[in-house]
């Protein structure tokens, strides 16, 4: 089975920093881009991020560009969401996603179960 | 960049209706167009990808359709199963989403 497994989330005061992890498995992670979509309490979804499957082509979302990097580690099939210069309105369940192929910005389908991050003093 | 606006925000219906949800593009968009379904606490399932191509596993009661700028999900016989949210997704772009759409039991 395809299988997503986030971690890495909690509560930081604004300003501060967390790491995303996302560990695949049940799939040749070296093969797919991969994307990050949360969505904050009660509100919709956000697409945030994505990365090609050699890691070198990235996507932001505008909100998050310059203070968010998205990375990856095919040999530990894990993909990584650095959160910098956090502020409220990041507070969200943030979920990773495997992309339909290798070309980035493809359907999403197969999502993790989503990680929490609380922004707040 | 592209806005995605989905109509209606609240749906109610009844089991064995007939539901359509409609999604609309700020630009022209071709078919890039992905549904969601999302359950509460859970995440989000893909139902429809490249506007009306029916996800493996998925039943046949979901069919979408449309090109360009105006985008449907229909729903031919609302089961217990698909009181949920729907989102739509412009993939292959801006990868927006829709602000959703909640089918609830009338």
């Amino acid at each position: 089975d395809v299988q997503l497994l986030e971690s890495g989330g909690g509560l930081v005061q604004p300003g501060g920093s967390l790491r995303l992890s996302c560990t695949a498995s049940g799939f040749t992670f070296s093969t797919y881009s991969m994307a990050w979509v949360r969505q904050a309490p009660g509100k919709g979804l956000e697409w945030v991020s994505a990365i090609g499957p050699g890691g070198v082509d990235t996507y932001y979302v505008d909100s998050v560009k310059g203070r968010f990097t998205i990375s990856r580690d095919n040999s530990k099939s894990t993909v990584y969401l650095q959160l910098d210069s956090l502020r409220a309105e990041d507070t969200a369940v943030y979920y990773c996603a495997k992309e339909y192929g290798a070309h980035p910005n493809n359907w999403l389908d197969t999502w993790g179960q989503g990680i929490l991050v609380t922004v707040s003093s | 960049d592209v806005q995605m606006t989905q109509s209606p925000s609240t749906l109610s219906a009844s089991v064995g209706d007939r539901v359509t949800i409609t999604c609309r593009a700020s630009q022209s968009i071709s078919s890039w167009l992905a549904w969601y379904q999302q359950k509460p606490g859970k995440p989000p399932k893909v139902l429809i990808y490249k506007a009306s191509s029916l996800e493996s596993g998925v039943s046949s009661r979901f069919s979408g359709s449309g090109f360009g700028t105006e985008f449907t999900l229909t729903i031919s016989s609302l089961q217990p199963d698909d009181f949920a949210t729907y989102y739509c997704q412009h993939h292959n772009g801006d990868n927006a989403f829709g602000g959703g759409t909640k089918v609830e039991i009338k």
